[in-house]
């Protein structure tokens, strides 16, 4: 089983930042068969990224996703106040899929 | 407009047995794999189960093998889950999630959730 594993645990930034989470896998993952999903309290998870770096619909332009193999970033290019979330990585590329632990992204 | 509405959480004894129910609209239910995914409180996402489009597959995480059974009922336009000889360990809110395909997927609609708490 792959292991994900999402740094930092907490991020503490204020609106108009750049954030930066990372999420490293203790294998490659195939084909960069990486998502990436927002979770904010008490709501279900909201799919960000797939395939590494493809934004789903709906998503804006200030989520991109980068990274192969074993190691994958996720970027907020401006935080608005609507991104302070939790925020998760998935690989889809080997069975069974994972997880990683989750990302808070805070206001300072 | 896509709905994924859970149902059938509670409060269950060790040892006992429920079943949870995934409603969908607003999509081609049958044409997209289905899966289970569960958050205990206060921790992080755990994928349970996972559902061939026709219904002829399944797979299960290890952690509920012969006790979790996945189902579907394409007419109904929903996904259910027996969940039998429940623990402790398996509270948790259960989202059912629309899988991009069966072998290697992302999660692209989800439902809100349905809390499990297993408690004496």
């Amino acid at each position: 089983e792959i292991v994900l594993t999402q740094s930092p645990g907490t991020l503490s930034l204020s609106p108009g930042d750049r954030a930066t989470l990372s999420c490293r896998a203790s294998q490659s993952v195939s084909s960069s068969y990486l998502a990436w999903y927002q979770q904010n309290p008490g709501q279900a998870p909201r799919l960000l990224i797939y395939g590494a770096s493809s934004r789903a619909t709906g998503i804006p332009d200030r989520f991109s996703g980068s990274g192969s193999g074993t190691d994958f970033t996720l970027t907020i290019s401006r935080l608005e106040p609507e991104d302070f979330a939790v925020y998760y990585c998935q690989q889809y590329g080997s069975s069974p899929n994972t997880f990683g632990q989750g990302t808070k992204v805070e206001i300072k | 407009e896509v709905q994924l509405l859970e149902s059938g959480g509670g409060l269950v004894q060790p040892g006992g047995s429920l079943r949870l129910s995934c409603a969908a609209s607003g999509f081609t239910f049958s044409s997209y794999a289905m899966s289970w995914v569960r958050q205990a409180p206060g921790k992080g996402l755990e994928w349970v189960s996972i559902i061939t489009m026709s219904g002829g597959s399944t797979y299960y995480a290890d952690s509920v093998k012969g006790r979790f059974t996945i189902s579907r009922d394409n007419s109904k336009n929903t996904l259910y889950l027996q969940m039998n000889s429940l623990r402790a360990e398996d509270t948790a809110v259960y989202y059912c999630a629309a899988r991009s395909g069966y072998s290697y997927g992302y999660f692209f609609y989800w439902g809100q959730g349905t809390l499990v708490t297993v408690s004496s």
